[in-house]
Order: structure tokens, then sequence, then C-alpha cells
């Protein structure tokens, strides 16, 4: 098994441009998570998909979007990058969003907004 | 909504010494608070989890104890090798609902020196 799988490792992007980060599970997990992650500020929740069909805002939602595409996908777009957005993110899934289910992350996506 | 701080930010020690890790929370309500280790470039890993109906939970040489009284919860390192080096996150959640998701504190970068 796989676990959570993200495309793509690394993207450099000029201001303005738009892009869609992947995230796939294959643990038939019910959540899924996506974080940003930068020096100092440990994991921060940008949105989350409890159950497939259902997408809600985390902490940082502001300038991204997400889709639960099926129950394996989740993508996180970014319309118009800025260089705030600069970061590293991680993909996440659990089993179920209630029960206090162990989170299982992604190796992440570094990227770089010029 | 929670609110998680974890200390120190920087922690070295010596090959064999212990090592401790110490997080508060603000929602007394908080009822799973699990640790993950990240080492340099890789993905958060689960290590160790505790639920707020036990005090103490034990796994080889990693130990964590919660003080729901106080909102504390610290995690414990034995015997320190070099390959515990690494950046620890401390988390706390609510199971379910609004408060569902986990709230991470900034890290504590964790050196053994050999």
């Amino acid at each position: 098994n796989a676990g959570v799988t993200q495309t793509p490792k690394f993207q450099v992007l000029k201001t303005g441009q738009s892009m869609t980060l992947q995230c796939a599970q294959d643990m038939n997990h019910n959540s899924m998570y996506w974080y940003r992650q930068d020096p100092g500020m440990g994991l921060r929740l940008i949105y989350y998909s409890a159950s497939e069909g259902t997408t809600d805002k985390g902490e940082v939602p502001n300038g991204y979007n997400v889709s639960r595409l099926n129950k394996r996908e989740f993508s996180l777009r970014l319309e118009s990058a800025a260089p705030s957005q600069t970061s590293v993110y991680f993909c996440a899934s659990s089993e179920h969003w209630v029960g206090n289910q162990p989170q299982h992350f992604g190796d992440g996506t570094r990227l770089s907004i010029l | 909504g929670e609110n998680v701080e974890q200390h120190p930010s920087t922690l070295s020690v010596q090959e064999g010494d212990s090592a401790v890790i110490k997080c508060t929370y603000s929602d007394s309500a908080s009822n799973y608070f699990p640790w993950y280790k990240q080492e340099l470039g890789k993905r958060p890993q689960l290590i160790i989890d505790i639920r707020s109906n036990v005090g103490e939970k034990k796994d080889q040489r990693i130990a964590v104890t919660l003080n729901k009284t106080a909102k504390h919860f610290s995690l414990h390192i034995t015997e320190t090798q070099p390959e515990d080096s690494a950046v620890y996150f401390c988390a706390a959640s609510l199971d379910g609902g609004s408060q569902g998701n986990l709230i991470f504190g900034k890290g504590t970068k964790l050196s053994v020196k050999p």
C-alpha cells in the first residue's frame, strides 16, 4: 500500500498562475485534509473533507479551493498564486473524522511562488 | 477555539539522556492528544497518542502523560539516540463536532548529540 500519495513533489509558480495539487489515498479512509507548513508555524489546516461529498474550511482557507473528487482523491487548487502561499503542503487522511482517528500524511508538495 | 502551545521550541540533549517536551491546550473539552515526529524533509508520522480517559501511555522508550486538570500533556523520550533527532509536534482535538479537527503546536526541534 502506498498510503497517501501527493503530486507534484516540487513546483515553482509565478505570481498569478494557478495550479492544482493532487492527493490520493488507498486506505479506504473517509476523511481527508489539506495542511500547510511554514517555518515556526506548525501545521495549519486549510480545508478538510469529513466524508465523500462534503468539504469545509479550516483555519487558513483564503486563496484556496478544494474538490473531493471521490473517496480516494482530494485536490487543492490555487486560483491566483501569491508569494504568501509559498509553503510545504501536506495532505492527510483518517478512517473517520469523529472517534479521534489518527491522521496519515503524504510526503508533501514543496511550492514556491515567485 | 482550541489553542495549543508547545515548549521548548528547540532542545539539545546528549545521547542516552532523557528529553521532555510539554504542551498546553486551552479547550477543556479536548479529549485526543497525538504526537507526531517529522524528520528533515519527510512527512509527519504519528508516534504515540493518548485519550482523555488515560493519564499515561508508554511505548518502549516513548511515553506521554496527560494532566486534564492543568490542561497539559508531555512527551518523554528516554535513552535518546541520534535517530531521535527530528521535529516533534503535539496536537489536540475534540471528538467530532465543529472542533473535531487537530490543532497542532508549533513544534520542537530535538537534537541528540552522539
